[in-house]
């Protein structure tokens, strides 16, 4: 089955303003991290924002913050202020506490921001 | 160096070849991945090593032959490796801690493009 669904193959936004790139997740573990990567046509995947479980609060980094509904089971990554380098694939991930080792990542989406 | 380094970036090879990736973390993590990325395909985990030890293998073809000399280091040994085995191949670390309460971040490289012709 499925665990994470990114619905957005590709989404274009306009520079400076925000984008929302969904994310839903499936899991029966009450304790796991859900976590975003950016990953640039270089290749590298670039860390950007996680998101316990059991965090009261949403997680922000700077111009990225993740809207974490847990009862819709849903991780939507807000980019504020687009920039051209925000131009990239975007993967949400989870991690189960008792996955072991394993983070499942979903397809990605594509940004591209315009001029 | 910082970070996860990956070498060689690009490689090329033919099915009768031979060759190895190398990845080092300069990060002091304790567990390294292997990752398969293939054109239109969600990120495949291919192995993991604790502690170095290898903790899991994902039903990875023997073609592939990974090695962990120590918890900064960890090789990738490739041979008959078949067209579709090209791909970006990510090596990635993190920090486990036993009874932390959270899930731990994957620090990636910059990966190694593989052409298998």
């Amino acid at each position: 089955a499925q665990k994470i669904t990114q619905t957005q193959p590709g989404m274009f936004v306009q520079e400076k303003e925000a984008v929302t790139l969904d994310c839903t997740y499936d899991t029966s573990d009450p304790s796991y991290g859900l976590f975003w990567y950016k990953q640039p046509s270089s290749g590298e995947m670039i860390f950007l924002i996680y998101q316990g479980s059991y965090d009261q609060q949403n997680a922000t980094e700077g111009r990225y913050s993740l809207n974490f509904q847990k009862a819709r089971k849903s991780a939507n990554l807000v980019i504020s202020a687009s920039q051209l380098g925000d131009s990239a694939m975007y993967f949400c991930a989870m991690r189960e506490d008792t996955g072991g080792f394993k983070t499942i990542f979903g397809a990605g989406t594509r940004l591209f921001v315009k001029a | 160096e910082t970070g996860v380094t990956q070498t060689p970036r690009h490689l090329v090879m033919g099915m009768t070849n031979k060759k190895s990736l190398k990845c080092e973390q300069h990060l002091g993590h304790n567990a390294m991945y292997w990752y398969k990325q293939s054109a239109k395909k969600p990120l495949e985990l291919m192995f993991v090593y604790s502690l170095e030890e290898r903790v899991e293998n994902n039903s990875v073809p023997s073609r592939f032959s990974p090695e962990c000399p120590n918890s900064s280091h960890l090789f990738l040994h490739l041979h008959t490796l078949q067209p579709e085995d090209s791909a970006l191949y990510l090596c990635a670390s993190s920090q486990e801690v036993s009874g932390g309460g959270r899930v731990e971040t994957q620090y990636f490289g910059p990966g190694t493009r593989l052409l298998v012709l």
